[in-house]
């Protein structure tokens, strides 16, 4: 089993709608977890960070289910512009400097 | 703020020569992190540094691959022979070691590599 698991999609969704990813984690111990955008043939960037008690940006919200191990983002609204692959990142275990990516979901927002 | 740097941007070489990509972390920043990044298997952690000393190197593929940090300011990543399985896009980051971005790892932006 991969350490990070991400659903690689693509998700084609229309303006305006909602959607969401999942990503799950295998290591318990992990203690920090991150959603990170990449845009095609460019590096990932932060996106936001994911809290125990779930944080919102705008459109965007994350959660954490550490019973379950997965993490969550919600995009709503959706604009062209949040076409992008989305990649979860896991702290491996207790290290807190060593992050394990997921191989990332593609999403197409369509017109 | 200058972000992080990498060099060359892309990289064509054939199979069995040596490659050697180039990355300047963001200054004051005491983590650098090399990943490689393909279809396949996605974002791969190869090796990280703290205070320019290896700290994992568990992700390196093989004797083949070696990465060094002479300095706060500089890194490299050799690959020696390469070969065409090597292809990839390589990734050098930066994190600092405290404060609210803690944790945030800021990409460079990457090295196509392709080994014909």
């Amino acid at each position: 089993r991969k350490e990070v698991e991400q659903d690689p999609g693509p998700f084609n969704v229309p303006e305006g709608a909602t959607v969401a990813f999942n990503c799950t984690y295998s290591n318990s111990a992990s203690q920090s977890f991150f959603w990170y955008r990449q845009d095609c043939r460019k590096e990932p960037k932060l996106l936001m960070s994911v809290y125990s008690s779930g944080n919102e940006d705008g459109r965007f919200t994350a959660q954490l289910n550490r019973a379950s191990q997965y993490i969550s983002l919600l995009i709503r609204d959706s604009k062209l512009s949040d076409s992008a692959t989305y990649l979860c990142a896991v702290t491996f275990g207790g290290a807190t400097n060593k992050l394990i990516f997921g191989t990332g979901t593609l999403l197409a927002v369509q017109p | 703020d200058a972000g992080v740097i990498q060099s060359p941007r892309h990289e064509v070489t054939e199979m069995g020569q040596e490659v050697t990509l180039r990355c300047k972390p963001i200054s004051g920043h005491d983590y650098l992190f090399w990943y490689r990044q393909t279809m396949m298997r996605g974002l791969e952690l190869l090796i990280y540094f703290n205070n320019n000393v290896p700290i994992d190197d568990s992700g390196m593929p093989e004797d083949r691959f070696s990465a060094k940090m002479p300095n706060a300011s500089f890194s490299t990543l050799k690959i020696q022979p390469s070969e065409p399985r090597d292809s990839a896009v390589y990734f050098c980051a930066s994190s600092p070691a405290k404060g609210a971005a803690y944790n945030e790892q800021f990409f460079g932006p990457g090295t196509r590599l392709t080994v014909l």
